[in-house]
């Protein structure tokens, strides 16, 4: 089953933060989020496992809330280059091999 | 070192006509996959391969669409009688071990357009 994102666009000025949800109507294995420029390839930012754990990546982190089924991606700070689309990608089914990705989240960061 | 490449970065073909698009993974990578990613939208999943077999297929739409990995470690899709809904940005990612805890790596992609 598809995560669901939220929202599904962005709007910041350079310094300003953001938070963008993935959300499962199944349990979550583990939780990939993905950054996409127009016309690249998605750009791997960081997985979560199951465990509840936060990670961070520069002024990027990240949680994953087992018992919500959902994951959420921090930007804080934003810059001009955090601007793309996001994506998250989650294994629900178990499979231990396959992701699902989410329709993405449409960052645009501004001067 | 290199990542993951394919080619070409472009196809445009006709409708009916067959296509393949290839993937080299990064070296050392057991596990590759083709998603399929149509604009505005997040990857699909196709196909997943473990060394040279193909582990999970049920992405793949149809019987039209075919993948191989004779040698473990290149990739081609091939698409049969491609129809105009088959247009989109066809991906390959790779990873070490192919575990959902591991990495996958995307290449550029292949950009198919069916006229």
């Amino acid at each position: 089953q598809q995560p669901v994102q939220s929202p599904q666009a962005v709007i910041l000025r350079e310094g300003e933060d953001a938070v963008i949800n993935c959300s499962s109507s199944k349990a979550l294995y583990s939780v990939h989020w993905y950054r996409q420029k127009h016309g690249e390839a998605p750009v791997f930012l960081m997985i979560l496992l199951k465990g509840g754990e936060q990670k961070g990546h520069e002024k990027i982190s990240a949680s994953f809330n087992e018992k919500k089924q959902q994951s959420s991606l921090y930007l804080t700070a934003s810059q001009l280059s955090y601007s793309g689309t996001y994506f998250c990608g989650t294994d629900s089914g178990g499979s231990n091999y396959k992701l699902t990705f989410g329709k993405g989240t449409l960052l645009t960061v501004n001067p | 070192g290199a990542g993951v490449s394919q080619t070409p970065s472009n196809k445009v073909t006709e409708k009916g006509k067959y296509v393949e698009l290839r993937c080299d993974p990064i070296s050392g990578h057991t596990a590759l996959y083709w998603y399929r990613q149509s604009l505005g939208q997040g990857p699909e999943f196709l196909i997943y391969f473990q060394g040279t077999g193909a582990a999970d297929d049920s992405g793949l739409p149809n019987d039209r669409f075919f993948a191989v990995r004779p040698e473990g470690s290149v990739s081609t899709l091939k698409i049969q009688r491609t129809e105009r809904g088959d247009s989109a940005v066809y991906l390959c990612a790779s990873s070490l071990t192919g575990t959902t805890s591991d990495t996958q790596y995307f290449g550029p992609g292949t950009r198919l357009t069916v006229l």
